[in-house]
């Protein structure tokens, strides 16, 4: 099956700081997403990005399938940005399932 | 988006007994999917919910183990049968709205088993 992986896998930051994640993927995917883990577990959506580049506020995100890798960018980090970060990926005639890279523990500091 | 609701939102259960985690939907979808994530670790598929069929399960997972009923378009439940302490984990189900391909996950169930 399809390797997920992500980097790095855990972080640290003190607040104000910028940060880039890395997350590789092993074949041609149909759907890549980027989720936030709070501390409470659930997951928030933060990007769908099969290709291409989006930005939300202080997050961006860019996806190059050709190469099969995404990159979360997040800058002037808070608080509250604090968690794990997951990258997901569906694979070309798997019916919307995911693929869940082992994810990038993130800890901002004030 | 879509609106998923879960049920309960965390247990502490005895080892042997079952327990049934409810997720509802304000919306029809095809399809509802179960994804495990034991302490530490990343999120692994269960297996996938469709309505008016059995549910396809994947490796490493079955149905006696954990059956799923789907008995329409908006709710689905999974039960976690005759647990044991590595049952432990938070348990979520995850849906794609109609016509998209984005997935939207439930608050999850924290499952402590002693």
């Amino acid at each position: 099956g399809i390797q997920v992986e992500q980097s790095p896998p855990d972080l640290i930051l003190q607040e104000g700081a910028n940060s880039t994640l890395r997350c590789n993927f092993s074949d041609s995917v149909n759907n890549l997403q980027w989720f936030h883990q709070n501390p409470w577990g659930q997951l928030i959506n933060l990007f769908y990005i099969p290709s291409g580049t989006k930005q939300n506020g202080r997050l961006s995100a860019t996806t190059v399938a050709t190469e099969r890798y995404s990159l979360l960018y997040i800058s002037s980090s808070q608080t509250t940005d604090s968690g794990v970060y997951f990258c997901a990926v569906e694979v070309e005639g798997s019916n919307y399932k995911l693929t869940f890279g082992k994810g990038t523990l993130l800890t901002v500091n004030p | 988006s879509a609106v998923i609701s879960q049920k309960p939102s965390r247990d502490i259960c005895q080892r042997g007994t079952s327990l049934t985690i409810q997720c509802q939907v304000d919306s029809q979808v095809t399809m509802m999917f179960w994804y495990r994530q034991q302490p530490g670790q990343s999120l692994t598929l269960i297996a996938t919910a469709n309505q008016g069929s059995e549910a396809t399960y994947e490796s490493g997972f079955v149905i006696d183990k954990f059956p799923i009923s789907r008995p329409n378009l908006t709710f689905s439940t999974l039960t976690v049968s005759n647990m044991s302490p590595e049952d432990s984990s938070i348990y979520l189900c995850s849906v794609n709205p109609t016509g998209r391909a984005e997935a939207f996950f439930g608050q999850g169930t924290r499952l402590t088993v002693v």
